[in-house]
């Protein structure tokens, strides 16, 4: 049943530390996949994307991994700074889905000093 | 950078009002989409549009959601009697391409008392 108020997991990270933010999806078929970071109060930010037949992605400063085996995704950030604190989504979606992701339920990253 | 535009950006109303949310999607892009959060919860799909028909809604896009493309630029979402539990972030998205990163509006949040 649908929960009423996520518990997220939280990612305490020191300032200048590389920070690994973990996602299992669901959908076997998904074949395409988007980090998005969302600040309190705002909307969805894209990140970084990968499509199914890649393994690895890296933008700057963030990389990202694609397990197919075990339907997993992890985002890595390099030097986390302070502005990186937010909620981070993994987001999946099939090619002839029209643009319906289905979202995860997020891990708050918190930097440290 | 281009980015998608919502109005209003906060909406109180009461129950059984009709409530317009207004988007203007990134310029060139032909695909749009409404997803919404409510608070606490993860983000979850309501519609996506193109070519001037709905190509897809999920199931919470009931008989008392509408979307529209009234013009050339904006982008609609009307719910015809506002119900309380329709309180949440109401984000519109638009893309490129069915197969291309969505970009999200900073959000309209609705409240309904």
């Amino acid at each position: 049943g649908e929960s009423v108020g996520l518990h997220l997991p939280t990612l305490s990270v020191q300032e200048g530390d590389n920070s690994i933010i973990n996602c299992a999806y669901s959908n076997s078929a998904s074949d395409y996949f988007i980090w998005y970071k969302q600040e309190s109060g705002k909307g969805p930010q894209f990140i970084i994307d990968i499509r199914s037949n890649m393994d690895k992605r890296q933008g700057q400063r963030v990389t990202v991994l694609l397990n197919k085996t075990v339907k997993h995704l992890s985002l890595q950030i390099a030097a986390t700074q302070p502005g990186d604190s937010a909620v981070y989504f993994c987001a999946e979606k099939q090619t002839d889905s029209w643009g319906k992701f289905q979202f995860g339920a997020g891990t708050q990253v918190v930097v440290t000093p | 950078e281009p980015e998608v535009t919502q109005t209003p950006s906060h909406q109180v109303t009461q129950m059984g009002q009709e409530v317009i949310l207004r988007c203007v999607p990134i310029s060139n892009h032909l695909y749009f989409y409404w997803y919404r959060q409510i608070l606490g919860q993860k983000v979850e799909f309501l519609v996506s549009f193109y070519n001037n028909e709905i190509s897809e809604k999920s199931e919470i896009f009931d008989d008392q959601f509408s979307v529209e493309r009234p013009d050339g630029s904006n982008f609609t979402l009307k719910i015809r009697s506002t119900k309380l539990e329709d309180s949440a972030m109401y984000f519109c998205a638009s893309s490129s391409g069915t197969g291309n990163t969505i970009y999200f509006g900073e959000g309209s949040w609705l409240t309904v008392v």
